[in-house]
């Protein structure tokens, strides 16, 4: 089955900092890998997709890359703002499932 | 407007009682998933569906049931079987294939 984990669980930044969120996985043959932000109480957004042929997608801020031999993707974000604050969770998908982290709870201080 | 719904936002009932989650979708969508959020696990699946008439479970399905009479619909039932049924419920829906998930904004169930 696939485990996904990701480090930090929380993270702290003054704003203006770039910052890099980790998210690893532990079965290589997954389908797409989908980054989601969400806030306190809410659902999840989507930010993010990177289908299996891909190595990374960008939007504004935000760049996530994707390494299926290692297990990991990463989620940069550049030049935070307090307004970044919230959850960011990855999930792996296998095509008719997907696989949750935990998540990163990040602060981004003014 | 296209995107996905669910009622209520909160909802409240005693131990013992059944209680329906309503999930709807306007996003033409043909799969569509249940996961439940407890602090700190992330997200599990429930159930999900990828035609109407069809479901499969997830890794949490006992105590839950679902339907799925129409494209738009999935409803979940919250049975009295469920051991610990308090949570932050989430619906999602995708295109079969390309499988980018969409959320609807949850429902807070509190069983006391």
């Amino acid at each position: 089955k696939q485990e996904v984990t990701q480090i930090p669980a929380a993270l702290s930044v003054p704003e203006g900092e770039n910052l890099v969120l980790n998210c690893s996985f532990t079965d290589s043959a997954i389908y797409n890998f989908q980054w989601f932000r969400q806030d306190p109480g809410k659902g999840l957004t989507s930010l993010l997709l990177i289908q299996s042929s891909q190595r990374e997608q960008t939007s504004g801020r935000l760049n996530a890359s994707l390494d299926k031999s290692s297990g990991r993707s990463t989620l940069y974000i550049a030049a935070s703002q307090p307004g970044d604050s919230a959850t960011y969770l990855c999930a792996a998908s296998t095509g008719n499932q997907f696989y949750f982290g935990t998540g990163t709870s990040l602060t981004v201080i003014p | 407007d296209g995107g996905i719904t669910q009622s209520p936002k909160y909802l409240f009932r005693k131990e013992g009682q059944n209680v329906t989650l309503s999930c709807e979708q306007n996003l033409n969508h043909d799969a569509m998933y249940w996961y439940r959020q407890d602090p700190g696990q992330g997200l599990r699946l429930i159930y999900y569906s990828q035609i109407v008439n069809d479901f499969q479970k997830g890794d949490i399905a006992e105590g839950y049931s679902v339907s799925r009479e129409k494209k738009e619909s999935f409803p979940l039932t919250v049975t009295s079987a469920q051991k610990n049924p308090t949570a932050f419920y989430l619906c999602a829906s995708s295109i079969v294939g390309y499988v980018e998930q969409y959320f609807g904004p949850g429902t807070r169930l509190t069983v006391t």
